[in-house]
């Protein structure tokens, strides 16, 4: 049964600093890779996704990595904003197609101070 | 990225009754969808998984009684939660998978109060 763990379970940064969040998953056999970001009381906005033939992402200000053989993915939020204070979300799909179902980390919860 | 409707994005409904929940992917066909449960700052628990055209799959120790899914068409999956009691007040939240790419995408999520 895949496990995903996120650490840490919270952070707080100063604005501008750069950051890494960590996702680990214990079954490598997966599809791909999903990060995402929820507000509260929102739903999940996706950020990047990474297959699992790919080894990472990048979106803006965003970069995901993901080492398959490792069980690993990270998360690097380069110039942190206070907008950028959120719940962070990874997500491994399972088996070999993309009709798998997602494994889902606890998340890490993000504070970026003014 | 792709759009995903969720519908209403509160309720508040009395004990006894029953409540549908709607969500619909605006820009693309999604063979499959899938619904959740969230409780306060805890991750998202998967209740079951929506595939137009069949019957949908619920995760062990969900109800399929309590929790009708219906995916009638390939852009709408609806919940119902029937004869609701204040247990299943929560936050529900649907997501619509991207088959090229097997992306998902979320609705706004639906918060659930039972009186």
């Amino acid at each position: 049964k895949q496990e995903v763990t996120q650490i840490p379970a919270a952070l707080s940064v100063p604005e501008g600093e750069n950051l890494v969040l960590n996702c680990s998953f214990t079954d490598s056999a997966i599809y791909n890779l999903q990060w995402f970001r929820q507000d509260p009381g929102k739903g999940l906005t996706s950020l990047l996704l990474i297959q699992s033939s790919q080894r990472e992402q990048t979106s803006g200000r965003l970069n995901a990595s993901l080492d398959k053989s490792s069980g690993r993915s990270t998360l690097y939020i380069a110039a942190s904003q206070p907008g950028d204070s959120a719940t962070y979300l990874c997500a491994v799909s399972g088996g070999n197609t993309n009709a798998g179902k997602s494994t889902f980390g606890d998340g890490t919860t993000l504070t970026v101070k003014p | 990225g792709a759009v995903v409707s969720q519908h209403p994005s509160r309720v508040i409904c009395k004990s006894g009754t029953s409540v549908k929940i709607e969500c619909r992917s605006l820009d693309f066909q999604a063979t499959t969808m899938f619904w959740y449960r969230q409780f306060p700052k805890q991750s998202l628990m998967l209740m079951a998984t929506s595939n137009e055209g069949s019957k949908a799959t619920y995760e062990q120790g969900v109800e399929k009684d309590k929790f009708l899914i219906n995916h009638a068409s390939l852009t709408l999956s609806t919940l119902t939660v029937t004869s609701a009691h204040p247990e299943d007040s929560s936050f529900y939240i649907c997501s619509a998978k991207l088959g090229r790419t097997g992306e998902l995408f979320f609705g706004e999520g639906s918060r659930l109060t039972v009186l």
